[in-house]
């Protein structure tokens, strides 16, 4: 089984600034590793996802995240926020599957709440 | 392509009524997910089908939850009786084979209000 934790239930950060959103996660099996954005009243948008290789991973809106394999964590960053970034952000996991088939959901933690302050 | 459809969109009931949800998968996509998201936190896993059959629904409450996928495709989730606790926003994702690296999508969700 496995468990997301993301300390943060909100994160106010004026606009422009740099951000962080943390996420630690545990787990007896290699994960793949996700972060989702959800905008009000919206479904949960991709930002981007770890699979393998580089443990820096680039995604959309210029958000970025690495993979630290010896402190399961996997922490969101973006250099420079703008307003339109105001949104709750879900860090998931799912189990790696070496052939199709098996239990892969996804485990999802609480999510961070977003808040660009003008 | 054509994303994953869910209907309806919104739906209010009496506790101790029954309500369905409907989805559709994105075409080609073998593995089906329904996921409760209570307000204020993240979704949960209710149940995972690989076409027809099932591969985890181990926080299925399945005295009042039920879900089927017949012929591998469409999928329906159903709660009877509802509980005031079963509002949430009940979402249906798709992903290719099984395999989450392939990636998940979503579709927009039922948002259930129980009352």
């Amino acid at each position: 089984a496995q468990s997301v934790t993301q300390l943060d239930s909100q994160v106010p950060v004026f606009e422009e600034a740099p951000v962080e959103l943390r996420c630690n996660y545990s787990s007896s099996v290699s994960v793949y590793l996700f972060w989702y954005v959800q905008y009000p009243n919206q479904g949960l948008q991709l930002l981007l996802k770890y699979l393998s290789g580089s443990t820096l991973v680039k995604g959309i809106n210029g958000f970025e995240a690495e993979f630290n394999k010896s402190q399961t964590s996997f922490h969101l960053r973006k250099p420079s926020v703008h307003i339109s970034d105001t949104a709750e952000y879900f860090c998931a996991v799912s189990a790696f599957m070496y052939s199709g088939g098996g239990a892969d959901g996804l485990t999802f933690g609480k999510g961070t709440h977003l808040i660009i302050q003008p | 392509e054509a994303g994953v459809a869910q209907s309806p969109r919104y739906k209010i009931i009496e506790k101790r009524q029954s309500v369905a949800f409907w989805c559709n998968p994105i075409s080609g996509h073998a593995t089906l997910y329904w996921y409760q998201q209570i307000l204020g936190q993240g979704p949960k896993l209710l149940i995972q089908f690989q076409n027809n059959g099932v591969v985890d629904d181990s926080q299925l409450p399945k005295d009042r939850f039920s879900a089927e996928r017949l012929k591998g495709v469409d999928s329906t989730l159903k709660i009877q009786p509802a509980k005031l606790e079963d509002s949430a926003v009940y979402l249906c994702a798709s992903s290719l084979r099984g395999r989450g690296g392939y990636g998940y999508t979503f579709g927009s969700g039922t948002r259930l209000t129980v009352v």
